[in-house]
């Protein structure tokens, strides 16, 4: 069975532009969530997907947002991109129910400049 | 709202035992789940503690203590590939939290250094 897969997996963006990330989970999985890491914060939650419906989401400002469709891919956005959005953006899916357990994406690296 | 406190970096050396602690503030949860992240790589679950008490998988162990709002991984047999990083997080499913849905909190992950 194939893993979590997210592209892209580097990406330079400058302040001020949007990104728009992207997550395929694990075949039957329908539960989708989102998190940002960095050296200072460690893991973040930023929201959660399931049946294309964001059941929860951390805090974090308006400017990040998300989706997640039919075939429970899901994408990430952010825009007005700040020097302190520069993270290692991790997906991660589940099964409905077992969100204990969470089986994660490569993740994608942002660097705002 | 919800915390989690972890040792920065625990150093150990290889065969030896480690115990990595997990301490928590929360207003309900599920349970605890423990999680391995190599340096540049995802985070892989190790374990599950829904009921106090510990759960062995192979060379890990996790506890959990409800009571003592407590947890902690234990590593047996240390290995130089255990060289990684530990989180501890609490689940939370949705009838704990505002705005339903499942959420995992992460604690701030203990660097765990195996040295021969």
């Amino acid at each position: 069975k194939a893993g979590v897969t997210q592209t892209p997996r580097y990406l330079i963006k400058t302040r001020g532009q949007q990104v728009t990330l992207s997550c395929s989970p694990i075949s039957g999985h329908r539960s989708v969530s989102w998190y940002q890491q960095t050296p200072g914060q460690g893991l973040q939650f930023l929201f959660e997907y399931f049946s294309e419906t964001q059941r929860n989401k951390g805090n974090f400002p308006g400017r990040f947002s998300g989706r997640q469709f039919s075939n429970s891919r899901s994408e990430m956005n952010v825009s007005t991109l700040e020097l302190g959005d520069s993270a290692l953006y991790l997906c991660a899916s589940s099964l409905a129910g077992s969100s204990y357990e969470q089986y994660f994406g490569p993740g994608t690296r942002l660097t705002v400049t | 709202g919800q915390s989690l406190e972890q040792p920065s970096e625990v150093t150990a050396v290889e065969g030896a035992i480690v115990q990595i602690n997990c301490t928590y503030q929360t207003s309900g949860f599920y349970g605890l789940s423990w999680y391995q992240q190599h340096d540049g790589g995802a985070p892989t679950f190790l374990s599950y503690n829904a009921l106090d008490g510990l759960e062995e998988t192979g060379r890990f162990s996790s506890f959990l203590s409800r009571s003592d709002s407590y947890g902690y991984l234990l590593l047996q047999e240390l290995q130089m590939k255990d060289s990684a990083s530990y989180f501890c997080a609490v689940f939370s499913p949705r009838r704990w939290l505002t705005g339903g849905g499942n959420k995992l909190t992460f604690g701030t992950g203990t660097q765990l250094k195996v040295e021969l």
